[in-house]
């Protein structure tokens, strides 16, 4: 499978807590990204990592890349009610023009 | 600065109908990439147009065809609807960059077969 697979599927956790969601994939990638989606609408863009990162920081987000292990995680920190959303890992794959997305983690922020 | 805008917003439609979606990019980018979202799933990738031309496509049948116009909107075709063509039909525009980036998603055309 060219696309990404997440896990857990859907995470519920308190306010304040942190969140960790992880990607695994099969292929060879040149870039894997992370999108946000709240119910029903567009998909927002969070952050990139290039196949040659292994970390990347985006305010109270934490994305790793472990590229010999066909893995990603994205953490995210002090979780709040207004994260509850859909998360997806999107690959490129090396040679490709198209992103493909997994079936997302769905997370629940209790407040 | 107008992001990427879809329309309809939503849309319903019989078994056996056609229906035409409609994507504007994002201002600055030229490539149009189309996904299908069933609903608890995943965007699934349709295809992408890129210099009016259908650059990469996704396992969907001919059914689904588009068009790229001179300008870089562009349009996603449905023809002899199905149910299970009910889903959320998201664009996104991009930037041309071969080494790939962020994806500019539209709030997407929710279509119902009936």
């Amino acid at each position: 499978s060219q696309q990404g697979e997440e896990d857990p599927q859907a995470l519920s956790i308190q306010e304040g807590e942190n969140a960790t969601m992880n990607c695994s994939y099969k292929t060879s990638i040149n870039n894997l990204q992370w999108y946000r989606q709240n119910s029903g609408r567009g998909l927002v863009h969070l952050i990139l990592i290039r196949s040659n990162e292994r970390e990347k920081h985006s305010g109270r987000l934490r994305v790793t890349l472990d590229t010999s292990k066909k893995s990603s995680s994205l953490l995210i920190t002090a979780s709040r009610a207004a994260d509850t959303a859909s998360y997806f890992c999107a690959l490129r794959n090396t040679g490709g023009f198209k992103t493909i997305f997994g079936a997302g983690t769905r997370l629940f922020v209790k407040a | 600065d107008a992001g990427v805008t879809q329309s309809p917003t939503h849309l319903i439609k019989t078994r056996g109908q056609q229906v035409t979606l409609r994507c504007s990019p994002k201002s600055g980018h030229d490539t149009v990439s189309w996904y299908q979202q069933a609903l608890g799933q995943g965007p699934q990738f349709i295809f992408q147009y890129y210099e009016e031309e259908e650059r990469q496509r996704g396992n969907f049948p001919d059914r689904f065809s588009g068009h790229q116009f001179p300008n870089y909107s562009s349009e996603l075709n449905v023809n002899a609807l199905l149910l299970g063509d009910s889903a959320l039909y998201l664009c996104a525009s991009s930037p041309r960059n071969l080494l790939g980036g962020e994806l500019f998603f539209g709030e997407g055309s929710r279509l119902t077969v009936l």
